[in-house]
């Protein structure tokens, strides 16, 4: 089983920039597909994006104009970055394992508040 | 993409069935076999409990069981157990994104 973990600050101001890394234990990061989720307080999980095994990604049409995911397979990592944040952006965000759009393993989750 | 449509709440007695509904449109549900459901309890990141409409991955009971026709996706609980009693969310692939549904409550009375 895959463990992951995301790091990176809790509070983030309005307009900048969250960053957030997931570092992946038990597998390749190289061997598998990769998620970004989010859950806003006392609501419901959102899709972000995805990343490939080969660094190919995709992204919720609605965040698309501000999400960037990338990864470093030389530290078994990857990464969100979500411009001009606002307070809508406040949630737990999650990595996870993605195999054919099922999250098999997740991240414990951190909580970022703009 | 719109979030699939799930219902905000259930509820069953301890050894009763409890059928969760999640409907979406044939260009997310209806158009693929890739249906997932999650049980998260309060604090806790979300767990896998379906796949691919029906399949469950290793360690997860037999209890829980997923189905689909057209585009709505259903997830049965048999057997309630206290322990149930948490959040279910449904999942689906739409063409190259994915999309879950607003997730219902289930209570165990």
């Amino acid at each position: 089983q895959v463990q992951l973990q995301e790091s990176g600050p809790g509070l983030v101001k309005t307009s900048e920039t969250l960053s957030l890394t997931c570092t992946v234990s038990g597998g390749a990061i190289s061997s598998y597909y990769w998620s970004w989720i989010r859950q806003p307080p006392g609501k419901g999980l959102e899709w972000i994006g995805y990343i490939s095994y080969r660094g190919r990604t995709n992204y919720n049409p609605s965040l698309k104009s501000r999400v960037t995911i990338s990864m470093d397979p030389s530290m078994n990592q990857f990464s969100l970055r979500l411009s001009s944040v606002t307070a809508a952006d406040t949630a737990v965000y999650y990595c996870a394992r993605d195999a054919g759009n099922s999250f098999w393993d997740w991240g414990q989750g951190t909580l970022v508040t703009v | 993409q719109s979030a699939l449509t799930q219902p905000p709440s259930a509820s069953g007695s301890p050894g009763q069935s409890v059928t969760f509904s999640c409907t979406g449109t044939s260009s997310d549900i209806g158009g693929y076999n890739y249906v997932s459901w999650y049980q998260q309890h309060p604090g806790r990141a979300p767990k896998l409990l379906i796949y691919e409409v029906n399949k469950r991955p290793s360690g997860v009971p037999d209890r829980f069981s997923g189905s689909k026709s057209g585009n709505t996706a259903s997830l049965t609980v048999s057997g309630l157990q206290a322990d149930d009693e948490a959040d279910y969310y449904c999942s689906s692939y739409a063409g190259s994104t994915g999309v879950f549904g607003g997730g219902t409550k289930l209570t165990v009375l």
